[in-house]
Order: structure tokens, then C-alpha cells, then sequence
């Protein structure tokens, strides 16, 4: 079966600029999570959804970060007014909640790089 | 608040040798989830293993197993027989499970830089 898929794989764009990143997580995932990796660095939770509750939006570093989950299934993650310190590498993931695990499954990432 | 320390920045091992990757957790919740990611450089993150804080055996998944020891709140990875394309960034995470149920947040270590020479 096919796994979280993420669009565009890479992104440059120029300090100030709005980008759109995209994830469809697996087929029957209630949970969809955003992180942020930057250079060298681990993963930096962002933004979580689950089914129909509100998001947790705990992980956001600022109000130029903003997602949205429509119809329970694809998520949009939007970067307004770009810095260069949003360069970093967007992963989302997704899981079922079914069992204590609920193990996340990562795309391959959006690498952005803002000029 | 959680958190995640991986110590080793890097670690060499012989190809067929194994080899063990460190990482201790600090958490006051009683119930807790560890999991253990690869990251290639590709940079897909792919799941390896996963221990339940009340499992009451060490997790194993092929030539992955983890040693988990609650009372010193670690969960080194152990992988045997080292193979060239084991080579790849290794991270520990943690979940802490919701008293109400579903899903939170993984809290990631830095990451350990596994390289596994012929």
C-alpha cells in the first residue's frame, strides 16, 4: 500500500514569499502530525491532527506558521512571509490509533530552502 | 517535560560486527512509548522498533532489538550482524500516552551517525 506522501519534495523560495506544503498520509490514518528538522538537528514537533478535534497547535514557532486538514484526510501546511530561518526539512506523519503503540510513518519530507 | 539524550554523535562499526546505540529518556509519566527511527541519507525517517514502557519483555524486529531498562530510563538499540546499508542517522523518540487516549507527540533525540565500514 502506498505511504505518506509529501509534494513538492523540494521547495526554494525568496525571503518574505508564502509556501504551500503538502501531505497525504496513509489511507485510514486519523492522526496526522507535522515536524520541522533542521540542518543536523533532530525532529521538532509542529502541528498535530486528530480526526475531527481541534489541532494541537503547541509545536507552531510563530503565527506565520499556520495547517489545515481538510476532510479529515490531506494536510497544507503554510509558511507565510518566509525567513531564512524557515529553511529546514518538512516531514509530515500519520497514524492509526488503534493500539498503545500507534506507531508514526513519515513521508519523505519537503526540503525548503528560502533565499 | 521530556526529554531525549543520545550521547554519541557518531559511532564506526566493522560491516558483520554489532553494535550498540545509546539513548536515555527522562519522563514522570508512568506510561510512556519508545521508538527507534532510521534515517537514511535520502532522509526518509523509517520506523525500526518500538518498546512499551510496560512491556515486560525487550523489543526485538530482525536484526534489531532494543535493551530497555526502566529503572535507569534507557533504550539503547542493539543491531546485530551490521550490514553497509545500515549506514544512516539513527534518532530515539518518546511518546507519552494521554490519560484520555489517542495519539501525542514524538519527543526526538539529536541523533546518532552510524557508519558501518567493509
Amino acid at each position: 500500500g502506498a505511504g505518506v506522501s509529501q509534494s513538492p519534495s523540494n521547495k526554494v523560495t525568496e525571503k518574505g514569499k508564502d509556501v504551500e506544503l503538502r501531505c497525504d498520509p496513509i489511507s485510514g490514518h486519523t492522526a496526522l502530525y507535522w515536524y520541522r528538522q533542521s540542518l543536523g538537528q533532530g525532529l521538532e514537533f509542529l502541528i498535530y491532527f486528530q480526526g475531527n478535534s481541534a489541532p494541537d497547535k503547541s509545536g507552531l514557532p510563530s503565527d506565520r506558521f499556520s495547517a489545515e486538514r481538510t476532510g479529515g484526510s490531506v494536510s497544507t501546511l503554510t509558511i507565510q512571509r518566509t525567513q531564512q530561518e524557515d529553511s529546514a526539512v518538512y516531514l509530515c506523519a500519520s497514524s492509526l490509533i488503534r493500539s498503545e503503540e500507534e506507531t508514526q510513518y513519515f513521508g519523505p519530507g519537503t526540503r525548503l530552502l528560502v533565499l | 517535560a521530556q526529554k531525549i539524550t543520545q550521547t554519541q554523535p557518531g559511532m564506526f562499526v566493522q560491516e558483520k560486527e554489532a553494535v550498540t546505540l545509546d539513548c536515555t529518556y527522562d519522563t514522570s509519566d508512568p506510561s510512556y512509548g519508545l521508538f527507534w527511527y532510521k534515517q537514511p541519507s535520502s532522509g526518509e525517517m523509517i520506523f525500526l522498533i518500538y518498546q512499551g514502557s510496560y512491556d515486560q519483555q525487550n523489543a526485538t524486529e530482525g536484526r534489531y532489538s532494543l535493551n530497555f531498562q526502566k529503572a535507569r530510563k534507557s533504550a539503547n538499540l542493539v543491531i546485530s550482524a551490521s550490514q553497509l546499508g545500515d549506514s544512516a542517522m539513527y534518532f530515539c523518540a518518546m511518546r507519552e500516552l494521554s490519560s484520555q487516549g489517542g495519539s501525542e507527540k514524538l519527543v526526538f533525540g539529536k541523533g546518532t551517525k552510524l557508519t558501518v565500514n567493509p
